[in-house]
C-alpha cells in the first residue's frame, strides 16, 4: 500500500509569487490533514478535510492560504502571494477513521520564500 | 489550550546506551490520546504509538517502551540499547477535538527532540 505522497519535495520561490503544494493521501482515507513546521518549531495544524469538505480550517494563518480537495482524493494547498514567514515544511497526513486515530504523514514539502 | 513540551532539544548518546525522551503535556480534556512519531532523515513522520488517557499501563515494543503517568502529565519514551538507526527527530503529540463540534481530531505537537546515536 502506497503511503502519503507530497509534491514537490522542495520549492524555492520569491516573495509575492504563488506556490501550490499537492498531497495524495493513502487510498481510501477520507480524512486529510495539513500541518506546517516553521523554523524548527513545533508542527502546527492547518486544516482537516473529510472527503471533499473542510471540517476545520481554524489553523489556517490567513487568507493567502487556500486548500482544496476536489473529488475527495488529492488535496492542494496554494499560497498566494507568498511571504517570507511562510517558509517551512508543509506536511500532509491522512487517516481512515474520524476521531482520535493515528494519522499517517507524508515526507513534507520544504518551502523557502526568498 | 493544549500544549506539549519536549524540553530536550537535542540528545547525543553512544550506541547501546539507553535513552529516555521526555514529554509533558497540558490539556483540560478528560479524554485524550497521546502519540509518538519518529522523523528519520528521509523526512516523513513515522507513527510509533497511540495511548488513550484511560490506559496508564506502560507499553513495550521491542527496544521501545513508553511510560504514561497521568499524575505528572507525562508520556516518556525510552529506547533500550540504542542503535545508529534510531537517530532521528522524535515528536510527542496530543490529540485535540476539532472546534465547532466537528468530528475528528487534530494533533498538537511538541517541538521535537533530535536524537543522535553515535557508533
Amino acid at each position: 500500500e502506497a503511503g502519503v505522497t507530497q509534491f514537490p519535495s522542495h520549492s524555492v520561490i520569491e516573495k509575492g509569487q504563488t506556490v501550490t503544494l499537492r498531497c495524495d493521501p493513502i487510498s481510501g482515507h477520507d480524512n486529510l490533514y495539513w500541518y506546517r513546521r516553521v523554523m524548527g518549531k513545533e508542527i502546527k495544524f492547518l486544516l482537516h478535510f473529510v472527503k471533499e469538505s473542510k471540517q476545520d480550517e481554524s489553523g489556517m494563518p490567513n487568507n493567502r492560504f487556500l486548500a482544496e480537495r476536489t473529488g475527495g482524493t488529492y488535496s492542494t494547498l496554494k499560497v498566494q502571494p507568498a511571504e517570507l514567514e511562510d517558509s517551512g515544511v508543509y506536511f500532509c497526513a491522512s487517516s481512515h477513521w474520524v476521531g482520535f486515530y493515528e494519522q499517517y504523514f507524508g515526507p513534507g514539502t520544504r518551502l523557502t520564500v526568498t | 489550550a493544549q500544549k506539549v513540551t519536549q524540553a530536550q532539544t537535542e540528545i547525543s548518546v553512544v550506541e547501546k546506551e539507553d535513552v529516555t525522551l521526555d514529554c509533558v503535556y497540558e490539556t483540560r480534556d478528560t479524554t485524550y490520546y497521546l502519540f509518538w512519531y519518529k522523523q528519520p532523515p528521509s523526512g516523513e513522520l513515522v507513527f510509533l504509538i497511540r495511548r488513550n488517557s484511560f490506559d496508564e499501563q506502560n507499553e513495550i515494543s521491542g527496544r521501545y517502551s513508553w511510560n504514561f503517568q497521568k499524575s505528572t502529565s507525562s508520556f516518556n519514551f525510552t529506547i533500550t540499547a540504542s542503535q545508529v538507526v534510531d537517530s532521528a527527530v522524535y515528536f510527542c503529540a496530543l490529540s485535540e477535538a476539532l472546534s465547532g463540534g466537528a468530528s475528528g481530531s487534530r494533533l498538537t505537537f511538541g517541538e521535537g527532540t533530535q536524537l543522535t546515536v553515535n557508533p
